[in-house]
């Protein structure tokens, strides 16, 4: 199947910084990725869609201006946490399709963030 | 109401078992119904996909939507400790994905 990476896997960083979060489409071309983030035993929440060479779409009650999206190729999307603080720490993970319209979503690794 | 209502359990059965995990939803425009599987601390992987009504079988596992009825099952036959996880059902119309909580499954040896 196709595949996505993300990178880095974990990463702990203090309050006040920012963390970037790589999102790679390995074998395909994604026009649309997606980042989501995931609390301990909750389900996934989309944060924003990210469409190549365009500003990416963010859902209700995400900050765009501490949540950083930019997808300046068919293969990569970038997530920057700005001015990260502990209760951003949570899971986060990437997806992204092929084809347009619903087809099916293939999965990052995630990328644990604690910030300390 | 959410989109997207799933029991999160945990679910616990003896290896072998049939299971059963299922989701409703409330909005009609979906058009594809997906499962996930997620081990801790991992990224989910996609099981089955489906587009619109009708079964899908593959292997063990077996996903049948009802669009009449809003619901969608993912039934795992002789079930195994290794598929202990976490099952998502998710659901899509234009690509972004709404996810149900997430079932917690426990097959014991």
């Amino acid at each position: 199947g196709a595949v996505v990476s993300q990178h880095p896997s974990w990463v702990i960083c203090k309050s006040g910084t920012s963390v970037k979060i790589e999102c790679r489409s390995l074998d395909f071309q994604a026009t649309t990725m997606f980042w989501y983030r995931q609390f301990p035993k909750q389900s996934l929440m989309l944060m924003a869609t990210s469409n190549e060479g365009s500003k990416a779409t963010y859902e209700q009650g995400v900050e765009k201006d501490k949540f950083l999206i930019n997808h300046a190729s068919l293969t990569l999307s970038t997530l920057t946490v700005t001015s990260a603080h502990p209760e951003d720490s949570s899971f986060y993970i990437c997806s992204a399709i092929m084809g347009q319209g619903g087809s099916e979503a293939f999965f990052g690794q995630g990328t644990r963030l604690t910030v300390v | 109401q959410k989109e997207v209502e799933q029991d999160p359990g945990p679910l616990s059965v003896p290896e072998g078992a049939i299971v059963s995990l299922n989701c409703t939803y409330s909005n009609s425009a979906f058009q594809y119904f997906m499962w996930y599987r997620q081990y801790s601390r991992k990224g989910p992987e996609l099981l089955m996909y489906t587009y619109s009504s009708g079964n899908k079988e593959d292997g063990r596992f077996t996903a049948q939507v009802d669009k009449s009825s809003k619901y969608i099952s993912l039934f795992i036959r002789d079930s195994q400790p290794s598929d202990s996880a976490t099952y998502l059902c998710a659901m899509s119309a234009g690509g972004k994905l709404i996810f149900g909580q997430g079932t917690e499954l426990s097959v014991k040896p």
